[in-house]
């Protein structure tokens, strides 16, 4: 069964401060990872990640993807209140449109 | 772009009564959607895949007559909740696929938080 972990599962930061957002992945045939952010209402996508190594960035926010290591990691510098939302991790598998979630990381920033 | 809109935002409605919500891609044809259900403090559920022009395919133990969907076009499809329960009240949210399978991320809709009284 194919699996996504994220860690940790909450973090508390003040404003300015850098996070570092983990997720592995155990999924039979990987193609690709995925970031989303979701506030109130529904998941927002941020990233798409297919091959190893090479950084997404936007802003703030920037992902690379080990498939040596089946992980990813989020970096978000210099924090801001509008950044607390929970982060949410995914996977596509090859043969599967269908994306596995893991249990999300709750980013909360303080001022 | 990759706009999905999800329709309504909010239903509150008594037991016993259907329920709709529409999950609309506002400019792009999505083949195929998917609707989730999301409980407090959890992550997203898969409850069905579902392709245009034929029948969703339900993860295993959603009901399907309790859960009805309809694909009938390349920007539409509707999550029919039959014979509403309280147990039924949940933040359910669609997604729709742009381009190729898996090539392309999925796009969600804003949820509908349904609460059946």
């Amino acid at each position: 069964e194919d699996k996504v972990v994220q860690s940790p599962l909450s973090l508390v930061v003040h404003e300015g401060d850098t996070v570092t957002l983990n997720c592995s992945y155990e999924v039979t045939n990987f193609r690709s990872l995925l970031w989303y952010k979701q506030e109130k209402k529904a998941p927002t996508f941020l990233f798409m990640l297919t091959s190893s190594g090479i950084e997404k960035k936007s802003g703030r926010l920037s992902s690379i993807l080990d498939k040596k290591e089946l992980s990813s990691i989020l970096n978000i510098t210099a924090t801001q209140t509008g950044d607390s939302a929970i982060y949410l991790c995914a996977a596509y598998g090859a043969g599967s449109y269908q994306l596995t979630f893991g249990k999300g990381t709750k980013l909360s920033v303080i001022p | 772009g990759a706009v999905v809109s999800q329709h309504p935002s909010w239903v509150i409605c008594k037991s016993g009564t259907s329920v709709k919500i529409e999950c609309r891609s506002l400019d792009f044809q999505a083949t195929t959607m998917f609707w989730y259900r999301q409980f407090p403090k959890q992550s997203l559920m898969l409850m069905a895949t579902s392709n245009e022009g034929s029948k969703a395919t339900y993860e295993q133990g959603v009901e399907k007559d309790k859960f009805l969907i309809n694909h009938a076009s390349l920007t539409l499809s509707t999550l029919t909740v039959t014979s509403a329960h309280p147990e039924d009240s949940s933040f359910y949210i669609c997604s729709a696929l742009q381009g190729d399978q898996g090539n392309q991320p999925q796009h969600f809709g804003d949820g509908t938080r349904l609460s059946i009284l």
